[in-house]
């Protein structure tokens, strides 16, 4: 089983809608969670972190629930802009020597 | 400028070549990543460093080693190139410090193996 796992998509949706996206993770001892974006052929960047109580930055909603052991995402108001792969990322920071591990990504593609 | 630099960008070479693929970093950061991306397998860890004297393996080392000449710089080689080694490298840096998680990766370079 893949310790970080993601719908692969593509998700195909119109200007204006909303999606969500959910990442699942195996580690139950996980501690920082992350949403990057990476536009095709370019490098992945940072979208948002994701914290225990949820967050939200403009249009972009993040949840995390631990019981379930899994992250979600929610875009509202979808832009042509948003089109992209959507890699969730999942971290043991209690090491201070583990690298974050990435999941495969959700491909989104936003139509006018 | 790009703060993470890498180079080749694009590499075309046969099985059994050496090469090495350079990272240089200008955001002042200690640690430092190789990773590759695989279609449909997002991405794996290969090396990653905390300074200078500190190197350590990730998930799939095998097949390749690396060098951390200073804390500007971390080269990734494959001594002997095969065609499964086909991918596109990031490099990245993190600011341990902060530990925000936040990495920056460099543009990538996409390496052929034939």
């Amino acid at each position: 089983r893949k310790e970080v796992e993601q719908d692969p998509g593509p998700f195909n949706v119109p200007e204006g809608a909303t999606v969500a996206f959910n990442c699942t993770y195996s580690n139950s001892a996980s501690q920082s969670f992350f949403w990057y974006r990476q536009d095709c052929r370019k490098e992945p960047k940072l979208l948002m972190s994701v914290y225990s109580s949820g967050n939200e930055d403009g249009r972009f909603t993040a949840q995390l629930n631990r019981a379930s052991q899994y992250i979600s995402l929610l875009i509202r108001d979808s832009k042509l802009s948003d089109s992209a792969t959507y890699l969730c990322v999942v971290s043991l920071m209690d090491t201070g020597r583990r690298a974050l591990t990435f999941g495969s990504g959700t491909r989104l593609q936003v139509q006018p | 400028d790009a703060d993470v630099t890498q180079t080749p960008r694009n590499r075309i070479t046969k099985t059994g070549k050496r090469i090495m693929l350079e990272c240089s970093q200008t955001k002042g950061h200690d640690r430092m990543y190789w990773y590759r991306q695989d279609p449909g397998l997002g991405l794996q860890l290969i090396y990653y460093s905390f300074d200078v004297k500190d190197i350590n393996k990730g998930e799939i080392s095998d097949g390749y080693s690396v060098s951390r000449q200073a804390q500007a710089k971390f080269s990734l080689s494959l001594e002997s190139a095969i065609p499964n080694q086909t991918a596109l490298y990031f490099c990245a840096t993190s600011d341990g410090d902060r530990s925000t998680g936040e990495l920056f990766f460099g543009e990538g370079s996409r390496l052929t193996v034939l």
